[in-house]
């Protein structure tokens, strides 16, 4: 079953602007991570961010997460033209790892 | 060196043939994943291998059936395909099971359209 929601279902934005989405979940978690899909293409994984972390950051990528309010954001800094894809939440729990349904990201040169 | 691959890319089919598609990992993972992926993009997953053996098994249709022949190995056979079965087929692979950083690693997908 589907685990991870994230929102918006679609984002566009300018190049240099910051980008954010957001996940929401239901159930436990192990960690949450962030994939990125570019257009027929498999996921690539960007970051994990452990149950007991709160943030995390990775070159223009951080990521928090609240796991009182069961949630997470990816906040792409700076954004690019080649940052145009689809990103996807996945909760891990138990080696059990559920995507949401992910975020067409556009960003417009 | 490609990580995950599978084979075909693309698989066109009419309705009620039977066809498979393979997924190798060369990365020494323990674990290796079935999904599908519909026209909306939600990313579903349908099997889940550690050593060989199933640990997930989501409700799929019996006519899916996966096999292991090894740890490398994790193909997908399907019986009396189906219109609702055109989608775009990801497999994945994730280190030993229990692991802290239990990042998957997926291969480039198989389309799937069934006529």
């Amino acid at each position: 079953s589907q685990q991870g929601e994230e929102d918006p279902q679609a984002l566009s934005i300018q190049e240099g602007e910051n980008a954010t989405m957001n996940c929401s979940y239901k159930t436990s978690i192990n960690n949450l991570q962030w994939y990125r899909q570019n257009s027929g293409r498999g996921l690539v994984h960007l970051i994990l961010i452990r149950s007991n972390e709160r943030e995390k950051h990775s070159g223009r990528l951080r990521v928090t997460l609240d796991t009182s309010k069961k949630s997470s954001s990816l906040l792409i800094t700076a954004s690019r033209a080649a940052d145009t894809a689809s990103y996807f939440c996945a909760t891990d729990f138990n080696n059990d790892m559920r995507f949401g349904a992910g975020t067409r990201l556009t960003v417009k040169p | 060196d490609t990580a995950v691959s599978q084979t075909p890319k693309y698989l066109v089919t009419q309705m009620g043939n039977d066809k498979s598609i393979k997924c190798e990992q060369n990365l020494g993972h323990d674990t290796m994943y079935w999904y599908k992926q519909d026209s909306k993009k939600f990313l579903k997953i349908m099997f889940s291998y550690n050593n060989k053996e199933l640990i997930i098994n989501e409700t799929v249709p019996n006519r899916f059936s996966p096999k292991s022949p090894d740890k490398a190995h994790l193909n997908l056979h399907i019986n009396s395909l189906e219109l609702g079965d055109s989608a775009v087929y990801f497999c994945a692979s994730s280190q030993v099971k229990g692991g802290p950083n239990n990042e998957q690693f997926f291969g480039p997908g198989t389309r799937l359209t069934v006529l």
